[in-house]
Formats: structure tokens, C-alpha cells, sequence
């Protein structure tokens, strides 16, 4: 149980387009997403937290009108990175809560490349 | 602010050397303390939540404890297949719901 998939695994794009990362519960409802960038041996930094149904809450330095979020429905979640630069580069990882609980299960996450 | 230390950065042991992975914190109100692992290039995987001093959590050749200040993952006769990153996470009572701050983890190897 708690199983959470991300749609791609990896992705190249070049400077100046966006890329959609999907983030889905597949066993579950989650009322409650969570999106993170991981730098290498670095830690996880939360980027937004997603709510079912409103809008995303950003981490203070988050640019919301460059990641886009989006969460249509209990169990998928969306991030948008518009006009993605290289600096953008990283590998993006998200989360779902369980009901109520505290815990977070987080899938396989999506290398993103931005030449 | 809420942080959260983990030490060694990296630690190489033989298959069934026992040791200890640390991981300090510093929170307002601690609501859980969270153990993850992590394979290269994969996201993390749950392993234990620690609510309250004093409480233990076990699974397989893992062991986590907890005290008011640090908690620690005890790795008892380690296999090669233990070789990951371990990640510690806190989450603090209040803000921002559900927020995890995580610490860098510790690479731990384990060699034949």
C-alpha cells in the first residue's frame, strides 16, 4: 500500500520550454501533495505544498509563476516548470500524505535536464 | 528554524559490523521524527516515525531511537544490501502542515 508514481522518470528539454512532471497515488486518496528538489548529496528542499481542490502553498523563494502546481484530483498532482533554464536542472521528487496521518510516501522522482 | 544534522556524511562498514547513524535536531515542537532510506536516483523509502522520547521502532536488522535532542538508527549485522542513504526528517507542530526538514542523510556502504 501507499504507493506513489511519477510520470517521467527523466526528462530532457531544452532553454525556454516547460516540462509537466505528474505525480499520482495509485492505492490511495491524497488530499495533501508535496513537491521537493533534491541537489546531488544534497538534502530535500520542499518547493510547495499541494491541497486537493485550492491553491499551492510556496516555500518562501519559490517562484509560483515558474513551478506551477496543480491538484485537480485526490490522487494526481502536477508541476509545471515554465520556461526552464539550466539552472532548473535537478531532480524533482514528491509526496503524498496518507489520510490524516503524518507520514509522507514519496515516488521514484524525475530527472530533469534543461539544455 | 528547524534543522536537522545527521552524522557520519558517510560510513563504510563490513557485512555484520553493527553501528549507529545520528541525527540531531532542533524544532520548536517536535510532532515526529521520520527515517527514510534512499537507493541512487530513486525517491525515498519510509522506514519508522518517532513521536515522543523514549520510544523505540524496529524493523528487520533497523533500530530507531529517540530523545529529546537526537535520535539514532542502529543497523545490527548489516548486508550489502543495506548500502543506501539514510535520511532523517523532522516535522514541527504548527506552520506550515506536514512540512518535513530533512538533513542531508549518511551514504552507509556495506562491503562483503
Amino acid at each position: 500500500g501507499a504507493v506513489v508514481s511519477q510520470h517521467p522518470s527523466r526528462v530532457i528539454c531544452k532553454s525556454g520550454t516547460s516540462v509537466k512532471i505528474e505525480c499520482r497515488s495509485l492505492d490511495f486518496q491524497a488530499t495533501t501533495m508535496f513537491w521537493y528538489r533534491q541537489f546531488p548529496k544534497k538534502s530535500l528542499m520542499l518547493m510547495a505544498t499541494s491541497n486537493e481542490g485550492s491553491k499551492a502553498t510556496y516555500e518562501q523563494g519559490v517562484e509560483k509563476d515558474k513551478f506551477l502546481i496543480n491538484h485537480a484530483s485526490l490522487t494526481l498532482s502536477t508541476l509545471t516548470v515554465t520556461s526552464a533554464h539550466p539552472e532548473d536542472s535537478s531532480f524533482y521528487i514528491c509526496s503524498a500524505r496518507l489520510g490524516t496521518g503524518h507520514e509522507q510516501y514519496f515516488g521514484p522522482g524525475t530527472r530533469l535536464t534543461v539544455t | 528554524e528547524d534543522q536537522v544534522t545527521q552524522s557520519p556524511e558517510a560510513l563504510r562498514l563490513q557485512e555484520g559490523e553493527s553501528s549507529s547513524l545520528n541525527c540531531s535536531y532542533t524544532v520548536s515542537g517536535l510532532r515526529g521524527l521520520f527515517w527514510y532510506r534512499q537507493d541512487p536516483g530513486k525517491g525515498p523509502e519510509f522506514l519508522f516515525t518517532l513521536y515522543s522520547a523514549g520510544e523505540e521502532k524496529e524493523k528487520e536488522r533497523l533500530k530507531a531511537t529517540l530523545t529529546k535532542k537526537e535520535s539514532f538508527l542502529h543497523i545490527t549485522a548489516p548486508k550489502p544490501e543495506d548500502s543506501a542513504t539514510y535520511l532523517c526528517a523532522v516535522q514541527a507542530w504548527g506552520g506550515t502542515a506536514s512540512k518535513l526538514t530533512f538533513g542531508t542523510g549518511t551514504r552507509l556502504q556495506v562491503t562483503l
